[in-house]
């Protein structure tokens, strides 16, 4: 099936630098992937809305300089959070949707936990 | 907007037991996908079962089965036969058929499967 990866899983950073969260299609083509944030016990947050060869489309209230999307390819998009600060901390989750024939079917990531200190 | 409501936050039921998550969402679209999510402690997520609006008929993936309600934007996950490895945070999600095909999770009920 469908696989999606998802790197670092885990990132510790001290505040002020920026850190890039990769996300993979291994074997169909992505042109949408979305970007997840999850606080402790909480549901998973719609951050932004990844599009190939075009700007992302963010959520209200997500601020697009903090965190940067870049989707260069049609099996890659990343998310660096710029100029970290510890309530930047959590996880983010990707996911990417395969789209081939009717089979619309969404698969996640593994999901990054992002500390900074 | 789209929203999906679980009004469970946490349910405990004993190992061999059946169990029923509640989910309700409310759109004004009439073509869309619903899901039942399920995301252990690894916290990956895994898709347990899925649904077309367009069909009347339950999916049904082995041991878990929904009771989708179109008129009353109901969706409910039945799990028949629960085992321990089925504790777990489950999210009921909506996703529309149009162009970004964004999904929307509800809040999540944990599930505690009890020996």
């Amino acid at each position: 099936g469908a696989v999606v990866s998802q790197h670092p899983s885990r990132v510790i950073c001290k505040s002020g630098t920026s850190v890039k969260i990769e996300c993979r299609s291994l074997d169909f083509q992505a042109t949408t992937m979305f970007w997840y944030r999850q606080f402790p016990k909480k549901s998973l947050m719609l951050m932004a809305t990844s599009n190939e060869g075009s700007k992302a489309t963010y959520e209200q209230g997500v601020e697009k300089d903090k965190f940067l999307i870049n989707h260069a390819s049609l099996t890659l998009s990343t998310l660096t959070v710029t100029s970290a600060h510890p309530e930047d901390s959590s996880f983010y989750i990707c996911s990417a949707s395969d789209r081939v024939g009717r089979g619309e079917k969404l698969f996640f990531g593994s999901g990054t936990q992002l500390s900074v200190l | 907007a789209q929203t999906v409501t679980q009004s469970q936050p946490e349910m405990s039921v004993q190992e061999a037991e059946t169990v029923t998550l509640s989910c309700t969402y409310d759109t004004s679209e009439n073509n869309y996908y619903l899901f039942w999510y399920k995301q252990p402690p690894s916290r990956q997520m895994i898709l347990v079962i899925r649904q077309e609006a367009y069909k009347q008929q339950n999916a049904t993936e082995n041991r878990f089965s929904v009771n989708f309600q179109k008129a009353a934007k109901s969706f409910s996950l039945k799990i028949s036969d629960s085992q321990l490895g089925d504790t777990a945070m489950y999210f009921c999600a909506f996703m529309t058929l149009n162009r970004d095909d964004k999904i929307i999770f509800g809040k999540g009920t944990r599930l505690h499967i009890l020996p």
